[in-house]
């Protein structure tokens, strides 16, 4: 299994400002995948990061809002902009590779907007 | 719309005992479902898939039902252990393992 080290492991931020997550994976994975998970509520996929080119986002979230880099098939950051109490979550990186049945994750950024 | 519903938020049962952990899908799509387990502060650790040519997957003390035609799937638990304590999400696919639709999650508490 991939192992996946999620940077911040948290952190407190003040309205305004934003905030960028990095994903590091120990291996070469086809797919990195962002989630989000806001207080008490499922896990909710916010883009696919594509390598070398812009990433695919689902209905509801934008990439002025959540802009996404992914420079090469081990890495990719998120960046949470202009921060309001309600990007208050939990973000999750995932990855997955062609032919593997699972997909895995981060541990986590857990992001208070303060 | 939640495509992926898991009904109970919490489940207690004994050591020893079985853990059924339920799981309710809308999407006639999906062809691929999943069980994580998460504990606080981690991120969720997969346990075990089934596609959806197949009604029943086992590894150990895990096996997975799906039942199409009802469109739910059950995961079991024998015998349950106090280290299995912790949210379990219900997740699906109609891609195969790319893009997935969680359910709510249920936190499964097993007393000694």
């Amino acid at each position: 299994s991939a192992v996946i080290s999620q940077k911040p492991s948290r952190d407190i931020c003040q309205r305004g400002t934003s905030l960028t997550i990095q994903c590091q994976v120990d291996s070469q994975v086809t797919m990195m995948f962002w989630y989000r998970q806001q207080p008490g509520q499922s896990l909710t996929l916010i883009a696919t990061a594509n390598q070398g080119s812009e990433a695919t986002y689902e209905s509801g979230f934008v990439i002025d809002k959540f802009p996404i880099s992914r420079p090469n098939l081990t890495f990719s950051t998120l960046t949470v902009s202009n921060l309001s109490p309600e990007d208050s979550s939990i973000y999750l990186c995932s990855v997955a590779s062609a032919g593997n049945t699972e997909a895995f994750f981060g541990q986590g950024t857990r992001l208070t907007v303060v | 719309d939640q495509q992926v519903k898991q009904n109970s938020p919490s489940l207690s049962v004994q050591e020893g005992r079985i853990s059924i952990l339920n799981c309710d899908y809308t999407n006639s799509m999906f062809d691929y479902f999943l069980w994580y387990k998460k504990y606080p502060a981690e991120g969720p650790t997969f346990l075990i898939s089934i596609s959806s040519i197949k009604d029943k997957n086992e590894d150990g003390r895990f096996t997975v039902f799906l039942n199409k035609s009802a469109k739910h799937l059950s995961l079991h638990i024998v015998p349950s252990q106090p280290g299995d304590s912790a949210v379990y999400f219900c997740a699906a696919s109609a891609q195969g393992f790319q893009k997935l639709v969680f359910g709510t999650g249920t936190r499964l508490l097993v007393s000694p």
